[in-house]
């Protein structure tokens, strides 16, 4: 299992950013697959979740309304669109790959990608 | 939301010692919780799910117990390699939360 993290850079408040996550070793439509992020410091923060299916997304309240999990199966990527960034959202923002078995009961991070670092400041 | 409490939050232990580390849910999660590690400047990485079975390749002095909202952590003989913050998380209900974590620290 692979999971490669592109995409976070410096951006001004108010500003967009999609983030990227490449996938292999596994099929991207058998597990869940989330976005974790970890401010500078701090404990991870789990941001969003979408079902093996692509039928359910889940947001944390932080970043509701501002943020988008989406993916693409036949590229094996999974993508994090942010919107309206404050900076609160500067974190290290990790891919990570659910567990095995039915959902919602695989809902652990079981693989994780190395990161990318979001800045957001003006 | 379901909170998760981690204690103690920093722990001072010696290679060979029994360490255990608490964490408690604001609600009954049954078992639906991991265990994770973090090195610094290294990704948190899975050792324990559903409250008590080790992650493949993970060393048995790792453990954990529990149901409810009460949970433990045991390693049974801290190595060197050990120490590092370790972290619940709960995958019960939406949003998943993890425990503030606790760091262990050679005595």
């Amino acid at each position: 299992v692979q999971l490669v993290e592109s995409g976070g850079r410096l951006v001004q408040p108010g500003r967009s950013l999609r983030l990227s996550c490449a996938t292999s070793g596994f099929t991207l439509s058998d597990y869940p697959m989330h976005w974790v992020r970890q401010a500078p410091g701090k404990g991870p923060e789990w941001v969003a979740v979408m079902s093996y299916d692509g039928s359910k997304e889940f947001y944390a309240d932080s970043v509701k309304g501002r943020f988008t999990i989406s993916r693409d199966i036949s590229k094996k990527m999974l993508y994090l669109q942010m919107n309206s960034l404050r900076g609160g959202d500067t974190a290290v923002y990790y891919c990570a790959r659910g567990g095995f078995g039915l959902w919602p009961t695989n809902l652990w991070f079981h693989y994780w990608g190395q990161g990318t670092l979001v800045t957001v400041s003006s | 939301d379901i909170q998760m409490t981690q204690s103690p939050s920093t722990l001072s232990a010696s290679v060979g010692d029994r360490v255990t580390i608490t964490c408690r849910a604001s609600q009954s999660i049954v078992g639906w919780l991991a265990w994770y590690q973090q090195k610094p400047g290294e990704v948190p990485k899975l050792l324990i799910y559903q409250a008590s079975r080790l992650e493949s390749g993970v060393p048995s002095r790792f453990s954990g117990g529990g149901s409810g909202t009460e949970f433990t952590f045991t390693i049974s003989s801290l190595q060197s390699d050990d120490f590092a913050t370790y972290y619940c998380q709960q995958y019960s209900s939406f949003p998943l939360t993890f425990g503030g974590g606790t760091k262990v620290e050679i005595k």
